[in-house]
């Protein structure tokens, strides 16, 4: 089955500054790539995703990344805010009916002031 | 959007006893549920798959005695934790796919406390 790695688990950045969190997958048949942010005790919120037929997706100051022959994918967040401090995770599943997101191990960022 | 509606939001509940979690897709029809648990500081880890009219498929490490499924409607999936003990006090989460564009919607949680 499919497995995703997240790095890094923990990312302190100064407000303003890039942070970068990077997945890979085993799968070479997942397809659909998204990124969550999840506040203590809430569901996940889609940030942003990408399919396998792109190889970048840019929303304002968010922006995914998609290598699929590294099997790699990462999140841009530029000029951050406090506010972006949060648990980020990524996940992949296949596009196709029936299959289950699987989720990397989370990334806690702190943006300070 | 597509709405799964997730109850309770938390539950307290004794050792040994059970607690059903209902998850209800409000505007479309979820053939599959997905049904998470997420401990604290760590990320959702897929339990089981749940289709409607079908038994449910586990997870590797997941007890299917222990973890009911059962998924009677196009609109109705519920997770049962039988015979709970403390290890099981988690945040249960379910997730259905949308077709229309293959995202996913998630519940809201249930944060479940076993004492």
């Amino acid at each position: 089955g499919e497995n995703v790695e997240q790095h890094p688990s923990t990312l302190s950045v100064q407000e303003g500054d890039s942070a970068v969190i990077k997945c890979t997958y085993s799968d070479s048949a997942s397809n659909y790539f998204p990124w969550y942010k999840q506040e203590l005790g809430k569901r996940p919120q889609l940030i942003i995703d990408i399919r396998s037929n792109v190889g970048e997706k840019k929303d304002q100051r968010i922006a995914v990344t998609l290598n699929k022959t590294a099997k790699h994918f990462s999140l841009h967040i530029t000029e951050t805010q406090p506010e972006d401090s949060a648990v980020y995770f990524c996940a992949a599943s296949k596009d196709q009916a029936g299959t289950a997101l699987i989720f990397g191990k989370g990334t806690t960022l702190s943006v300070s002031s | 959007g597509a709405v799964v509606s997730q109850h309770p939001s938390w539950v307290i509940c004794k050792s040994g006893t059970s607690v059903k979690i209902e998850c209800r897709s409000l505007d479309f029809q979820a053939t599959t549920m997905f049904w998470y648990r997420q401990f604290p500081k760590q990320s959702l880890m897929l339990m089981a798959t749940s289709n409607e009219g079908s038994k449910a498929t586990y997870e590797q490490g997941v007890e299917k005695d222990k973890f009911l499924i059962n998924h009677a409607s196009l609109t109705l999936s519920t997770l049962t934790v039988t015979s709970a003990h403390p290890e099981d006090s988690s945040f249960y989460i379910c997730s259905a796919r949308v077709l229309v564009d293959y995202g996913y919607t998630f519940g809201s949680g249930t944060r479940l406390t076993v004492v």
